[in-house]
């Protein structure tokens, strides 16, 4: 399978929103609704923020959400704050493996 | 809280066997998925395969010939060994507990938390 498709940075304001689309295909993304979000500071492992599609793990902060339509996955971020600022990859099932994206650099200006 | 701890050789020359091995403290062994999930420096996720308590594995298919993945159920801990690694097999390698969805119909893991603290191996003749 290929990489999910994500954007290579996004940025915002502290306090306003954004949102980071992951693209996949029909085999994956499309037909399933089992894409979980990651986020990772520099030199850390990847720490799970939405799994399932749009469910948050206990101790996630709920300005994290997560949404699904068709073969597009997104993660919105509000009230953006400087800790957000990060690398955020999507991971969706895909039958016989399990496929990332690319990655997103958020920068909080 | 369950931990994952890894270790294993962080040089290798090309052609050998890498060989790295994580253990879980604080939390069941069962009912899980064990994973190994690599980054090459600079660039993106790639998930390499999982195994559950009962040594039943699912793997990448573009790694599935050079992988094994195995368990240690009386040490609660599991291994990875990649063979005949090159260049381009350096990465981080992370290991992760695996959770599946139970509503859902797949087989294998969902989502990967929490994660090891990672370990870097180089391939370097």
């Amino acid at each position: 399978q290929s990489a999910l498709t994500q954007p290579a940075s996004v940025s915002g304001s502290p306090g306003q929103s954004i949102t980071i689309s992951c693209t996949g295909t029909s085999s994956d993304v499309g037909s399933y609704n089992l894409v979980s979000w990651y986020q990772q500071h520099p030199g850390k492992a990847p720490k799970l923020m939405i799994y399932e599609g749009n469910k948050r793990p206990s101790g996630v902060s709920n300005r994290f959400s997560g949404s699904k339509s068709g073969n597009t996955a997104s993660l919105t971020i509000s009230g953006l704050q400087a800790d957000d600022e990060a690398d955020y990859y999507c991971c969706s099932y895909a039958g016989s493996s399990r496929v990332f994206g690319g990655g997103t650099k958020l920068t909080v200006l | 809280q369950v931990q994952l701890q890894q270790w294993g050789a962080g040089l290798l020359k090309p052609s050998e066997t890498l060989s790295l091995t994580c253990a879980v403290y604080g939390g069941s062994f069962s009912g899980y998925y064990w994973s190994w999930i690599r980054q090459p420096p600079g660039k993106g996720l790639e998930w390499i395969g999982e195994i559950n308590h009962s040594g039943s594995t699912n793997y990448n298919p573009s790694l599935k010939s050079r992988v094994s993945i195995s368990v240690d159920t009386s040490q609660n801990q599991f291994s990875l060994k990649l063979s005949s690694v090159t260049a381009a097999d350096t990465a981080v390698y992370y290991c992760a507990r695996g959770r599946i969805a139970p509503a859902a119909p797949v087989k294998g893991s969902t989502r990967f938390d929490p994660w090891g603290q990672g370990t870097l191996v180089t391939v370097s003749s």
